[in-house]
């Protein structure tokens, strides 16, 4: 079956870290996102790619980073950087821009030790 | 940049019943209005899309409805059931911004018995 897969489902991170979440994705799409959900909001734009190498910042880029090397792939490191990181992330693509929907996957849920 | 609102923030209605639930934009340009259903620990699901060239949209117990000129858009749920329980967000987009959503806060849809 064709999808998004994130992994892990769970991370922990201490303090002072940086740490990667992984998302695959077998649709051939080649728009990618990632967002950010917190309780009572709706999903914050992360970042987006558009294609293989090329990536641009959302509404709330900073302490994070991305990179596109592989269509297939578009993994998020949340750096020491942001201050608050505990949070749900949401993984999605997209067959290409415009009025194309989004699919997700089953999200990472992030927690400071 | 765009504005979603979305409410009520929590509803419930009896099984059999029908929902209703409204979002508003701030973007006279948006013209890709979709709706995600998102279950506990899993990723929102695409359950229905309008575009800004019609009225109105139906998928079985499922209809979206747009008003272009007072800028807003409505999820409809009729003969609800308890499998409809979750949390429903509505999203807009503009044309030639990489299919970017801006997502209302979420709908919290209680079916019960």
């Amino acid at each position: 079956d064709g999808g998004i897969t994130q992994s892990p489902k769970y991370l922990f991170r201490k303090e002072g870290q940086n740490v990667t979440l992984s998302c695959e994705q077998n649709l051939n799409h080649d728009a990618m996102y990632w967002y950010r959900q917190d309780p009572g909001q709706g999903l914050r734009l992360i970042y987006y790619s558009q294609i293989v190498n090329d990536f641009q910042k959302g509404d709330i880029a900073e302490g994070y980073s991305v990179s596109r090397e592989k269509k297939e792939s578009f993994p998020l490191t949340v750096t020491s950087a942001q201050k608050n990181p505990t949070a749900f992330y949401l993984c999605a693509s997209s067959v290409g821009t415009g009025e194309q929907p989004q699919h997700f996957g089953d999200g990472t849920r992030l927690s400071i030790l | 940049g765009e504005n979603v609102e979305q409410h009520p923030s929590t509803l419930s209605v009896q099984e059999g019943d029908s929902a209703v639930i409204k979002c508003t934009y701030s973007d006279s340009a948006s013209n890709y209005f979709p709706w995600y259903k998102q279950e506990l620990g899993k990723g929102p699901q695409l359950i229905i899309d309008i575009r800004s060239n019609v009225g109105e949209k139906k998928d079985q117990r499922i209809a979206v409805t747009l008003n272009k000129t007072a800028k807003h858009f409505s999820l409809h749920i009729t003969e609800t059931q308890p499998e409809d329980s979750a949390v429903y967000f509505c999203a807009a987009s503009k044309p030639g911004t990489a299919s970017k959503l801006t997502f209302g806060t979420g709908t919290r849809l209680q079916v019960t018995l």
